[in-house]
């Protein structure tokens, strides 16, 4: 079983959708949650930075946490053709050091 | 503010020959990572070094890679003796100099991508 695990998709939404995206993970010491952004033949860009539960937002990006459950989630409102790419989620714990483990990637299209 | 650059963008090495990736982290960033990417995979963590340290290098494979960030000058990962596995996009990541938290906060380059013929 992976640490993390993250439906590659695709998904695909009209554009002005909410989209939903999300991961699970098996790590219970896992504190710090981030998503990234890829675009094709992209370095990932670092969208949110999460720690330990709750939500966090960003203009039409919001992040959420659920410890108890092992689940994060991105959401993404008002979607735009350009929010066209690959998301991926990243964790880690404290005693990690400096590593991140990171999902697989959710590839998403918007349709205009 | 410059952020993280990788060079070369890509990379052609016959088998059995070596390749040399380089990275600069971002300005004021002092700790450096390596991840690659295999296609239908994941980013995978190889190395994580400070100046002139290995902090962690849980990741990388244990003969023909290896990882430097000198007192001057850009991080390297070298690897040696390439072969066809090793095909992949290779990505360095920086974050802020403080302890704690924001080690986790990492900015990603462009990447280098490796074509072994």
């Amino acid at each position: 079983q992976k640490e993390v695990e993250q439906d590659p998709g695709p998904l695909s939404v009209p554009e002005g959708a909410i989209v939903s995206l999300n991961c699970t993970y098996s790590n219970s010491a896992f504190q710090y949650f981030m998503w990234y952004r890829q675009y094709s033949r992209k370095g990932p860009e670092l969208l949110m930075y999460t720690y330990s539960s709750g939500n966090k937002e960003d203009g039409r990006f919001t992040a959420q946490v659920d410890k108890s459950s092992k689940y994060i989630s991105l959401f993404i409102r008002d979607s735009q053709p350009s929010d066209s790419a690959t998301y991926l989620c990243a964790m880690s714990s404290y005693n990690q050091g400096g590593k991140l483990i990171f999902g697989q990637g959710t590839e998403l299209s918007v349709k205009p | 503010n410059a952020g993280v650059m990788q060079n070369p963008r890509h990379l052609v090495r016959r088998r059995g020959q070596e390749a040399r990736l380089r990275c600069s982290p971002m300005k004021g960033h002092s700790h450096v990572y390596w991840y690659r990417q295999l296609p239908e995979e994941g980013l995978k963590f190889m190395v994580y070094l400070q100046k002139e340290n290995i902090i962690d290098e849980s990741g990388m494979p244990k003969e023909r890679f290896s990882a430097e960030f000198p007192k001057e000058g850009p991080s390297i990962l070298r690897i040696q003796q390439v072969v066809r596995g090793d095909s992949a996009a290779y990505f360095c990541a920086s974050s802020p100099p403080s302890q704690g938290a924001r080690v986790y906060e990492q900015y990603f380059g462009p990447g280098t991508r490796l074509t072994v013929t």
